[in-house]
């Protein structure tokens, strides 16, 4: 089936600790996103990639790396200098064109915590 | 600059209507959405409209939109306690571009 796949679902963070949060798509999707949801925030854009080998900053990249250096692949790490990491992450990807009415795809999610 | 508001919460009992309500800035806005986000999970895209639509409905939804007051709103017909959730609201001007997102309106359905 096609879609979007994030793991882990949960993870654990200790301090000073960067951990790397995983997505992957088989859409052939040409962009991919990541948001990061806090309660009663609703999302927050981290980074964005509209092509391979390229990434912009979204609203709150502090603290945060990205790479995209497989069309299909949009890891995230969370490093040691963001001090709030707790949060539920959502990685997205969408297609340009018409057709594709820029509808992002979103994966499940993976809930990070701080031990 | 971008900004979509929407109110936090909305209580409705079985079998009655809802509406979620959004409004939005950026007028060069080409498709407008609504996402559904169930406990736990990611956002599942419910519907959409492309911004020289008034409205659009897909079976127990319809979105209006009146563009001239940046106004969009989702009606949920018969709505059921598995309609609880909560919905967002997001903007997009095209292209690959990322999409803006309300804060998101936290539905409850009593039975």
């Amino acid at each position: 089936d096609g879609g979007i796949t994030q793991s882990p679902k949960y993870l654990f963070r200790k301090e000073g600790q960067n951990v790397t949060l995983s997505c992957e798509q088989n859409l052939n999707h040409d962009a991919m996103y990541w948001y990061r949801q806090d309660p009663g925030q609703g999302l927050r854009l981290i980074y964005y990639s509209q092509i391979v080998n390229d990434f912009q900053k979204g609203d709150i990249a502090e603290g945060y790396s990205v790479s995209r250096e497989k069309k299909e692949s949009f890891p995230l790490t969370v490093t040691s200098a963001q001090k709030n990491p707790t949060a539920f992450y959502l990685c997205a990807s969408s297609t340009r064109g018409e057709v594709a009415k820029n509808i992002q795809y979103f994966g499940a999610g993976t809930r990070l915590s701080v031990l | 600059g971008e900004d979509v508001e929407q109110s936090l919460f909305l209580s409705v009992r079985e079998g009655d209507s809802s509406v979620i309500n959004c409004t939005y800035t950026d007028s060069s806005s080409t498709y407008l959405y609504w996402y559904k986000q169930e406990p736990g999970a990611g956002l599942q895209l419910l519907t959409y409209i492309f911004s020289n639509m008034d409205m659009k409905q897909d079976q127990r939804l319809t979105v209006l939109l009146n563009k001239k007051d940046k106004h969009l709103s989702l009606r949920i017909a018969d709505t059921q306690t598995g309609d609880s959730a909560i919905y967002f609201c997001a903007e997009s001007i095209g292209g690959n571009t990322p999409l803006v997102f309300g804060k998101g309106t936290r539905l409850s359905v009593i039975a």
